[in-house]
């Protein structure tokens, strides 16, 4: 089964600065992965999803990139933050047989001040 | 992707079974329905999945009409750990030869708290 690690789990950044999250992907090769954000009360955006190293795919245009230089690591990066990037990132690869079926790791809480 | 429509909130108290209904009207042939279950500060977990009539797994049943233009999550027993947002998706697979690649869509979903 699969694991997924996110780093860091919270995350206090003032408005302006950059931004890197990693998500690395144990017990599986290959996977979709996916980045997604959620605000406060809100449902989750997906932002960007990758299906192998290199490829990334943009869902919402921001100010947020991605970024996937191995096979099991999904980066999500920002030169400058804004107010409107906190929330909770989460990255998620595809299990089990069915694209529809997705693990998510235990997520990022970004607080920008 | 189909739009979905869920109550923004449900109650029930410990023991009960828990039915969640979600409409999708313009669900397209190809759609598969999908639900998850979020606890705070948690990321989603996948439920339980179909296409048509009924799916029962160790979790949730999940019952879908023959129009499948909505379909309802069951919870057997809900204990007060079942406390949580539900979110019913509605989307292709994206099989091999698809093109959805996975991309799920998340509405508000339904906040379901179980009492004692």
């Amino acid at each position: 089964s699969q694991t997924i690690h996110q780093w860091p789990a919270t995350l206090v950044q003032p408005v302006g600065s950059p931004l890197s999250l990693e998500c690395t992907v144990e017990g599986t090769s290959n996977p979709n992965l996916y980045w997604y954000r959620q605000a406060a009360g809100r449902g989750l955006q997906l932002l960007f999803y990758s299906v192998g190293i290199g490829q990334i795919s943009s869902e919402v245009p921001q100010n947020l990139s991605a970024s996937r230089p191995q096979d099991r690591q999904f980066i999500l990066s920002s030169k400058k933050l804004l107010l409107s990037d906190s929330g909770f990132y989460l990255c998620a690869c595809k299990t089990g047989p069915t694209y529809n079926e997705q693990f998510f790791g235990p997520g990022t809480r970004l607080t920008v001040l | 992707l189909a739009k979905t429509t869920q109550p923004i909130s449900m109650d029930s108290y410990e023991g009960q079974e828990v039915n969640i209904t979600c409409s999708h009207n313009n669900i397209a042939t190809n759609d598969y329905i999908t639900w998850y279950q979020q606890f705070p500060s948690q990321g989603p977990r996948f439920i339980i999945q179909g296409y048509k009539t009924k799916v029962t797994n160790e979790v949730a049943s999940l019952f879908i009409p023959a129009d499948r233009k909505s379909s309802t999550l069951s919870l057997p027993r809900v204990s007060l750990s079942d406390t949580a947002v539900y979110y019913c998706l509605v989307g292709a697979r994206g099989d091999a030869g698809g093109t959805s690649y996975g991309k799920l869509t998340f509405g508000q979903g339904t906040i379901l708290t179980v009492h004692p």
